[in-house]
């Protein structure tokens, strides 16, 4: 089965200071990865996603995140954090069939 | 394209009444999925469904029901409204291509149940 497993719930940075998110999964093949974002009453939006072709995927506003199969982990950077980029962020695992199997999310606050 | 529609955005209950949450989109996916989102524990999946006339268990079922009449529709019913229901719920429906998958989720519905 598989799991993922979000390292911080909480996550504070000052804007320009690079942004580092922690991911690993459990999964008995090769998996779908995807981070999601989530503004404050908002619905999700996809940062990026790993589907077995390069390990490092690029996203969108400066997000890119490293598939490490050996680390089993998908940690999410940003080089530069903006004050736009606090939210809550998602990483997600898929099963063969589509399922979504969500971490519990890490909340990314910017300090200015 | 609209996308994954949901309605209503917000929907306050009393316990025992039913309702149903309403989840419509209109990219001809053949994958439809219900979620709640809880504080500290991300999205649960409710029901799901592969195309129409099937659908399937996930991982918190318990107290909704699902169909799936049409590839655009995909309902989720409250029989009878829990407090422990008071959720945010995301409907998603899933592409699935060379690339491999993309889901995309409505907006949600927020409900409160009394």
């Amino acid at each position: 089965a598989q799991s993922v497993t979000q390292l911080d719930s909480h996550v504070s940075v000052s804007e320009g200071t690079p942004v580092l998110l922690r991911c690993n999964y459990s999964s008995s093949y090769s998996p779908s990865l995807f981070w999601y974002v989530q503004h404050p009453n908002k619905g999700l939006q996809l940062l990026l996603k790993y589907t077995s072709a390069a390990t490092l995927v690029k996203g969108i506003n400066g997000f890119e995140a490293e598939f490490k199969k050996s680390e089993t982990s998908f940690h999410l950077t940003k080089p530069s954090a903006h004050m736009s980029d606090a939210a809550e962020y998602f990483c997600v695992v898929s099963d063969l069939w589509g399922k979504l199997i969500f971490g519990q999310g890490t909340e990314l606050s910017v300090k200015p | 394209n609209a996308g994954v529609t949901q309605t209503p955005k917000f929907q306050v209950l009393k316990t025992g009444q039913s309702m149903t949450l309403q989840c419509a989109q209109d990219m001809n996916h053949e994958y439809m999925s219900w979620y709640r989102q809880d504080p500290g524990m991300g999205l649960r999946l409710i029901h799901y469904s592969v195309g129409a006339g099937i659908t399937d268990q996930g991982e918190v079922p318990n107290g909704y029901n699902v169909s799936r009449s049409t590839t655009e529709d995909f309902p989720l019913r409250l029989l009878s409204a829990a407090p422990s229901q008071t959720s945010v719920y995301f409907c998603a429906s899933t592409q699935k291509d060379r690339e491999g998958e993309t889901q995309y989720f409505g907006p949600g519905t927020r409900l409160l149940v009394l």
